[in-house]
């Protein structure tokens, strides 16, 4: 089965640099979520879209933005890069009916180094 | 207050046998669902399986159940039949409401041995 893509899988770039990740949802998906995991912690939300309008935001720095498209992948731009942002970032897709509505599939994640 | 506590830093189990993961949670709002992630070295979140707060049955998923207590606020994931490749870091996570977020534990570590 069609799984989460994102893109690319490994990113590095210096500090005050700009880095845009890229999320592809499972097909029919219409929710796109993003979540920050740094090193030896636990997921946190940054944001979602559900129809490519925002539904839910959560400790998205200012410095980060995000969006959907009419084809429902989704885009996180972060601009001036801080060392702090090294993370694994990870996207999710949730469908449009009964259950699948709530379950959250995750993509691989795209690991940014800042240096 | 911690939403979502994962009690368990580690755990070890045999091969070919049961573990139960342990989470409890805490909330207000009576409409939420709970989850459970796997996290292998590589990095990927793996869903497992989720359980609606309204849901009157204990999810099932293969070797996965989810064994949810309502009054004591615990959504323990057992997994039967351990394997070798069960080894992993295990999130409990929970979404409340209409919000999209879901929080996460802290994570159990896995070991499977032969």
């Amino acid at each position: 089965a069609a799984g989460v893509i994102q893109s690319p899988r490994h990113l590095i770039k210096e500090k005050r640099e700009t880095a845009t990740l890229k999320c592809y949802p499972i097909p029919r998906h219409d929710t796109v979520y993003w979540y920050q995991q740094g090193p030896g912690q636990d997921p946190q939300f940054l944001i979602s879209f559900y129809e490519k309008m925002q539904s839910d935001k959560g400790s998205i720095p200012d410095r980060f933005s995000a969006q959907q498209f009419s084809d429902y992948h989704s885009e996180l731009n972060m601009s001036s890069l801080e060392l702090g942002d090294s993370a694994l970032y990870f996207c999710a897709s949730s469908g449009t009916s009964g259950k699948s509505v709530y379950e959250q599939y995750f993509g691989p994640g795209t690991r940014l180094t800042v240096t | 207050a911690q939403k979502i506590t994962q009690t368990q830093p580690g755990m070890f189990v045999q091969e070919k046998e049961a573990v139960t993961l342990d989470c409890t949670y805490d909330t207000s709002d009576p409409s939420y669902g709970l989850f459970w992630y796997k996290q292998p070295s590589s990095g990927e979140m793996i869903f497992l399986i989720y359980q609606g707060s309204y849901d009157q049955q204990n999810a099932t998923e293969g070797r996965y159940s989810l064994n949810f207590q309502k009054a004591r606020k615990s959504a323990n994931l057992v997994i039967s039949a351990s394997q070798l490749g069960d080894s992993a870091m295990y999130f409990c996570a929970m979404r409340e409401g209409n919000t999209d977020k879901l929080i996460f534990g802290t994570g159990t570590r896995l070991q499977v041995f032969p």
